[in-house]
């Protein structure tokens, strides 16, 4: 039972456009929510979190916003840069299971020149 | 300041064969868990630890064992290895239990099962 999805294997976006990433889950038991940028032959790196408390969170480049009803969160990147391009997960957690998470398949984000 | 380190970083090992990976958290931070990543998917969680108690297990077999020492760094331990035990092993850090907090990953340790 795949409780968290991203429907996109792949997007492709040319530099300085928007990338839009997206992410569904199943379990309304989740009220927090992590996306993490992974290159090759790395760790997964934190981007960016919120709240369920919350639909929309800022950090420089980076937002997510989160609709509840539908069950459904969004990275978006503005403007997109070449270094951008790696695999992007989004992942979900419950809080008193700070590390418990459960990832999605990835997005691979290609920023083209 | 130094992040969450893993060791080895890269693996090889025959099936039946018994492996153990490490990982050292952040300082400060008390709760490490441990998660698989096998290509093509997104991390799969196997344990979480904090304060030396395992506190959450994922859908793995008995094969897979995990513990944390007083100075918060942490094992897995894997017995009797299968071709399908190949993968990137992840530690995460976090600094508690009760509040939700983001997890630091580790750059993993890939794990060659031959």
């Amino acid at each position: 039972d795949q409780q968290v999805k991203q429907n996109s294997p792949s997007l492709s976006v040319q530099e300085g456009r928007i990338s839009i990433l997206n992410c569904d889950y199943t379990n309304s038991m989740f009220d927090y929510f992590l996306w993490y940028k992974k290159y090759p032959a790395e760790g997964p790196t934190f981007l960016i979190s919120i709240s369920s408390i919350k639909d929309k969170n800022e950090d420089g480049r980076f937002t997510v916003f989160l609709n509840k009803s539908a069950k459904h969160l969004s990275l978006h990147i503005v403007p997109s840069q070449p270094g951008d391009s790696a695999v992007y997960f989004c992942a979900a957690g419950r809080t008193g299971t700070a590390s418990k998470l459960t990832f999605g398949t990835g997005t691979r984000l290609q920023v083209t020149l | 300041d130094a992040g969450v380190t893993q060791s080895p970083t890269h693996l090889i090992k025959t099936r039946g064969q018994h492996v153990t990976l490490r990982c050292s958290p952040i300082s400060g931070h008390k709760s490490v868990s441990w998660y698989q990543q096998v290509l093509g998917q997104g991390p799969q969680f196997i344990f979480q630890y904090y304060e030396k108690e395992e506190r959450g297990r994922g859908n793995f077999p008995d094969r897979f064992s995990a513990r944390q020492f007083p100075n918060y760094s942490s094992e897995l331990n894997v017995n009797a290895l299968l071709l399908g035990d190949s993968a990137l092993y992840l530690c995460a850090s976090s600094i508690g239990q009760g509040v939700v907090t983001e997890a630091f990953f580790g750059q993993g340790t890939r794990l060659t099962v031959v």
